[in-house]
């Protein structure tokens, strides 16, 4: 059974780096897939992140990209996401999620509980 | 916004049947991109009920079915249950924005 969970910070100041790790069990990153980031504002939609692979090419949002890296750690079965520069505005849910590629787009099959993450000084 | 666009709601009385729509334009839906769709629960993280337009994942229930028909797709849903009101997500790539977007969601409450 593919397990995924977010872990990190849940309160980020203004201007800072929010840092967000998913850690993945019950299957082997390095065996393959795409791995993704997700969020949702309170109360509002999803707002798809980044992907990632395993060999660690990406494919970011553009209206992100500027401030977002996605990493991935084999060794350590984890894929990371750092959104720089952080406003009111990037306070969501953030959720990761094992993104499916056998179609265009990928679909996401397996998804982490979320977590909150709020920035505020 | 959105450039997936979903009905903010739907209702539809037990037993019955509903259909969401997600209605793009021809850099997404309309260029040939698959469009999979995802089952949101309150307080939980998405499911993925359809993917690929018409497929469903091992352990969702044959009442949900998608289509798929030019700048389109559609999620129907029949024998309403009362556990089926959740908020509902489509979702696809658009080659303007080169990247994976979503629709702006649909409420559905079982009356």
């Amino acid at each position: 059974q593919v397990q995924l969970q977010e872990s990190g910070p849940g309160l980020v100041k203004p201007a800072e780096t929010l840092s967000l790790t998913c850690t993945v069990s019950g299957y082997s990153i390095s065996s393959g897939y795409y791995w993704g980031w997700i969020r949702q504002p309170p109360g509002k939609g999803l707002e798809w992140i980044g992907n990632i692979y395993h060999s660690g090419s990406t494919s970011y949002n553009p209206s992100l990209k500027s401030r977002v890296t996605i990493s991935v750690d084999t060794s350590k079965n984890q894929f990371s996401l750092k959104l720089r520069s952080v406003t009111a505005a990037d306070t969501a849910v953030y959720y990761c999620a094992r993104a499916h590629s056998s179609v265009a787009p990928p679909f996401f099959d397996y998804w982490g509980q979320g977590i909150l993450v709020t920035v505020s000084s | 916004q959105s450039v997936l666009t979903q009905p903010p709601s739907v209702s539809g009385a037990p037993g019955q049947r509903v259909t969401i729509s997600c209605t793009g334009s021809r850099s997404n839906i309309g260029a040939g991109y698959d469009v999979h769709w995802y089952q949101q629960l309150p307080g939980t993280a998405p499911k993925l009920l359809i993917y690929a337009n018409t497929n469903r994942p091992s352990g969702v229930p044959d009442r949900f079915s998608g289509s798929k028909s030019g700048t389109s797709a559609s999620l129907a849903i029949s024998g309403l249950q009362a556990e089926d009101e959740a908020d509902y997500y489509c979702q696809s790539y658009d080659s303007s924005l080169s990247g994976s977007v979503f629709g702006g969601g649909t409420k559905l409450t079982v009356l």
